[in-house]
C-alpha cells in the first residue's frame, strides 16, 4: 500500500540557510500534518492543511511557513534557520472518513 | 481534549502479554481513546482508537473501563520490535483536529 512519502530523508543546513521539505500524502488524502519532534522530546505539532486550506495551527515559528498545493502535497519551508531547528520533522496524511492519521519517515534536519 | 497519565517505563517479556495503562479521568463523552506508537526515530504510528466498547484489531486490543476514565492497550504476544514509545491520546472526533502526542510509556520487550 501507498505510504506517506517525505523528501529528502536527510537535510544538512548552515544557520541562517533556507530549508524545504517536502510532503506526498496518500493517495486520496486530502489532510495534511506537520510535526516536528526534536532530540529526546515527543512530536510537537506545527500546522495542519485541509483542502489546501491551513486547519490548524500550533507551535510553529514565524520563520517558518507552509502550503498545500492542488495534487495535496505540501511544502515546509524553513527560513532563517538556527541549531535548534535541528530534529527531525513528520508529514501525516488522513482523509475525512478516517480516524487516524499515517505517518511518514520523516526528514532529519541538522543544522550547522 | 482531555490529559491523560501513562507509566514512563515497562518492561515485558518477549511472548507474554504487554499490558499498557492509560488514566484518562476527565475525559468527556464526545472523546475518543487512541493509541499511537513509536519506534525509535520512525514515524509514530497509529494503533487504534475508541469511544466506549472494547476493540480489537490485527495488532492490539483495546479495553475502556465502563465509566471511561481509563483504559488499556493489550499486545497478546509481544515481540521485539513492539519495543517502542506508546502514546495514549483523548481527543474529540471532528475533522482535521491534530494529535497532541506525549508524554508515553517507553515499552522495552525482553528476549
Amino acid at each position: 500500500a501507498a505510504g506517506v512519502i517525505q523528501s529528502p530523508r536527510h537535510l544538512i543546513k548552515e544557520k541562517r540557510e533556507t530549508a524545504t521539505l517536502k510532503c506526498y500524502p496518500i493517495p486520496r488524502h486530502d489532510t495534511v500534518y506537520w510535526y516536528q519532534q526534536g532530540p529526546g522530546q515527543d512530536p510537537q505539532f506545527l500546522i495542519s492543511f485541509y483542502e489546501k486550506m491551513q486547519s490548524d495551527k500550533g507551535s510553529i515559528p514565524d520563520r517558518f511557513s507552509a502550503q498545500q498545493f492542488s495534487d495535496y502535497h505540501s511544502e515546509l519551508n524553513m527560513s532563517s534557520l538556527e541549531l535548534g531547528d535541528s530534529a527531525l520533522y513528520f508529514c501525516a496524511s488522513s482523509r475525512k472518513e478516517n480516524y487516524g492519521y499515517t505517518f511518514g519517515s520523516g526528514t532529519r534536519l541538522t543544522v550547522v | 481534549d482531555a490529559k491523560t497519565t501513562q507509566p514512563t517505563s515497562m518492561d515485558c517479556a518477549e511472548g507474554r502479554a504487554a499490558n499498557l495503562p492509560c488514566n484518562h479521568s476527565t475525559i468527556s463523552g464526545n472523546e475518543y481513546v487512541y493509541w499511537y506508537r513509536q519506534i525509535h526515530s520512525q514515524g509514530p504510528q497509529y494503533i487504534i482508537h475508541g469511544l466506549k466498547n472494547n476493540e480489537t484489531n490485527e495488532m492490539a486490543s483495546l479495553i475502556i473501563t465502563e465509566d471511561r476514565k481509563s483504559s488499556t492497550l493489550i499486545l497478546p504476544h509481544a515481540t521485539l520490535r513492539d519495543t517502542a514509545v506508546y502514546y495514549c491520546i483523548v481527543r474529540v472526533l471532528p475533522y482535521g483536529q491534530n494529535f497532541v502526542f506525549g508524554p508515553g510509556t517507553r515499552l522495552s520487550v525482553l528476549p
